[in-house]
């Protein structure tokens, strides 16, 4: 079963806010991703977690926090975002390297 | 040099038509890659691996070339659910859990 899922599906916040995206895969992989994503564009890493360990930082603001509670969880904490940061948010797993990654379904975000 | 560049789209094919997509990567480390499609507004999906030794599964099949570093699609007999964007996708290098993602190619089936 190849399945990433990822909740909410959408959301909206206004730039005081602090919410939290949340993605779960049960595929056993030990590597799992946040990527954003801007329409037209391909998608952007933003972190990357092996074992559950953060390994790579593309330079995100600090607005943007990951959490890694477990193998199989991994949550992005969202707080004082801009209207720039609006895009969709996708989660991906991997076995491990150089593996195919596998993609949720992302949620949609809108900061107003 | 763009690191992975693709054919720039869009491809408007009828149905039943055979269309090739092109792709090549400057990272002469890379080790791995796929093509993955993305419909509009959804995430991106596996459709492939691309081997060495070129693979096929069903109508579609992918060719690597290493000393070229170019990395090739076929697509045969184009269903109107073929319609998406493609990504050629390849990790960053030894031991990468990087992937860089081309722009992609837009394809659309035409009835």
């Amino acid at each position: 079963d190849t399945e990433v899922t990822q909740t909410p599906k959408h959301l909206v916040m206004g730039m005081t806010n602090k919410k939290s995206l949340k993605c779960e895969q049960h595929m056993g992989h030990r590597a799992m991703y946040w990527y954003k994503q801007k329409a037209k564009k391909p998608p952007e890493l933003m972190f990357v977690y092996s074992y559950e360990k953060l390994s790579i930082n593309e330079s995100v603001p600090s607005r943007f926090s990951p959490e890694c509670p477990n193998s199989s969880l991994l949550n992005l904490h969202l707080h004082a975002l801009q209207p720039e940061d609006s895009a969709l948010y996708l989660c991906a797993s991997s076995q491990g390297f150089p593996n195919e990654q596998f993609f949720g379904p992302g949620t949609r975000l809108t900061v107003l | 040099r763009k690191e992975v560049e693709q054919d720039p789209g869009p491809f408007n094919v009828p149905e039943g038509a055979t269309v090739a997509f092109n792709c090549t990567y400057s990272n002469s480390a890379s080790q791995s890659f796929f093509w993955y499609r993305q419909d509009c507004r959804k995430e991106p999906k596996l459709l492939m691996s691309v081997y060495s030794s070129g693979n096929e599964d069903g109508r579609f099949t992918a060719q690597l070339n290493r000393a070229s570093q170019y990395i090739s699609l076929l697509i045969r007999d184009s269903k109107l659910s073929d319609s998406a964007t493609y990504l050629c996708v390849v990790n960053s290098g030894a031991g990468s859990y990087q992937l860089t993602f081309g722009k992609g190619t837009k394809l659309s089936v035409i009835p």
